[in-house]
């Protein structure tokens, strides 16, 4: 079965220090990955995906099939980054737009 | 455009009874997905809908039943309801049965006691 796994339930970091979000995923295929924020009072919402090879707010995240890993890192943190992070991956293919979600990590930056 | 809407916002219920809850989709999207989240972890897919047929199915037993109506929107319904029914539940909607962006409504928080 496909499943996602987010190892730190919480990481807090200091205004100006990198950030990085671990993801790791289980699935012989090839899986589309991730990664969706969750602000305070906000509804979940898209943050990159890694078929756009894009940044987002200063994240990437480079899918990395050997190590089955898609860790969303950021260079300099910033307290506007506080929030809930959730890596997921979908197999499109098979399942549509079933998304298989990981338990999440909550990002604190502190001042 | 409102995104995504769902309601209620909460609610309260009673071991055994049965519950509804409503979704409304972008305005053009014709998929629509229901996830359910516990206190703790992350959302879990229940079903996804597509111009009103079911295109796909998690592991929930068949007291969870859901449906698209031809203006898009969707209702699911919870019966004989748990107490670890008790989670919030998320409607996403996309345009397209495969999508790389899905829209998440703010959910609805059903306790049952």
């Amino acid at each position: 079965a496909q499943r996602v796994t987010q190892p730190e339930k919480l990481l807090s970091v200091f205004k100006g220090a990198p950030v990085e979000l671990k993801c790791n995923y289980s699935y012989s295929g090839s899986p589309e990955l991730f990664w969706y924020v969750q602000y305070s009072r906000q509804r979940l919402q898209l943050l990159l995906r890694h078929i756009s090879r894009e940044s987002i707010k200063g994240f990437t995240a480079d899918l990395n099939k050997g190590e089955t890993s898609f860790h969303l890192k950021k260079p300099f943190a910033q307290e506007e980054d506080s929030a809930m992070y959730y890596c997921a991956l979908t197999l499109f293919k098979e399942y549509g737009n079933k998304l298989v979600f990981g338990a999440g990590t909550i990002l604190r930056v502190k001042s | 455009d409102a995104g995504v809407t769902q309601s209620p916002t909460h609610l309260i219920k009673t071991r055994g009874q049965q519950v509804t809850l409503r979704c409304s989709p972008i305005s053009g999207h014709k998929s629509v997905s229901w996830y359910q989240q516990v206190l703790g972890q992350g959302p879990q897919f229940i079903f996804q809908y597509y111009e009103k047929e079911e295109r796909g199915r998690g592991n929930f037993p068949d007291r969870f039943s859901a449906r698209q109506f031809p203006n898009y929107s969707s209702e699911l319904n919870v019966n004989a309801l748990l107490l670890g029914d008790s989670a919030l539940y998320l409607c996403a909607s996309s345009f397209l049965t495969v999508s790389y962006e899905q829209y998440f409504g703010p959910g609805t928080r059903l306790t049952v006691t």
